[in-house]
């Protein structure tokens, strides 16, 4: 089956821990993404990926860092230094960015205490 | 990118046809409409995009208006699984930049038995 597998679907850490979230693609996809959604909110673009060893700042990349040595990974690291890390974390690709559909995966909620 | 406007929610009958509107008024020559659903703690789906001809694909038809100012995405016989939130989007042509995929505040369809 193709498609996006994050994990965990659920994830509890306590302030102060870097955390990373996984996140992996078998469709061939150029692209990759990492959002975040708040509760009732729509989908903020923390990082993006448009190739292997390249990626871009999105909107709110403030504590969060990521890296992409394999087209099929593109790891999220949430570090102590993000302010307000519990949210719900979404991962997505494409085949390349622009006009086409981007494709998600189920989701990481991060709590953090 | 164009602003959307979608009613905040909706109902329909459980084997009916659901049809959501959105507006796109200020929409411009080269930016596509594109339709995504967000399950109730699930990553958003795509669905179907469009730029000035109806489409029709195996989940819905999307039938854009021929001023492009608005248009519907119609569910034909919607189920129970149906019930989301579906986001209307518009974003260009082409585009070197992730950025332009922003989800808005949706409409709540609720499918009811």
């Amino acid at each position: 089956d193709g498609g996006i597998t994050q994990s965990p679907k659920y994830l509890f850490r306590k302030e102060g821990q870097n955390v990373t979230l996984s996140c992996e693609q078998n469709l061939n996809h150029d692209a990759m993404y990492w959002y975040r959604q708040d509760p009732g909110q729509g989908l903020r673009l923390i990082y993006y990926s448009q190739i292997v060893n390249d990626f871009q700042k999105g909107d709110i990349a403030e504590g969060y860092s990521v890296s992409r040595e394999k087209k099929e990974s593109f790891p999220l690291t949430v570090t102590s230094a993000q302010k307000n890390p519990t949210a719900f974390y979404l991962c997505a690709s494409s085949i390349g960015t622009g006009r086409y559909e981007q494709y998600f995966g189920p989701g990481t909620r991060l709590t953090v205490t | 990118d164009a602003k959307t406007t979608q009613p905040p929610s909706m109902d329909c009958a459980e084997g009916r046809a659901a049809n959501l509107p959105c507006n796109h008024s200020t929409i411009s020559g080269n930016e596509y409409v594109y339709w995504y659903r967000q399950i109730h703690s699930q990553g958003p789906q795509y669905i179907i995009h469009g730029l000035k001809n109806n489409e029709t694909n195996e989940m819905a038809s999307l039938i854009i208006t021929e001023d492009r100012k608005s248009s519907t995405l119609i569910l034909p016989h919607a189920t129970l699984r149906d019930t989301a939130v579906y986001y209307c989007i518009v974003r260009p042509l082409s585009s070197g930049s992730a950025r332009q995929l922003t989800f808005g505040s949706g409409t709540q369809l609720t499918v009811l038995p």
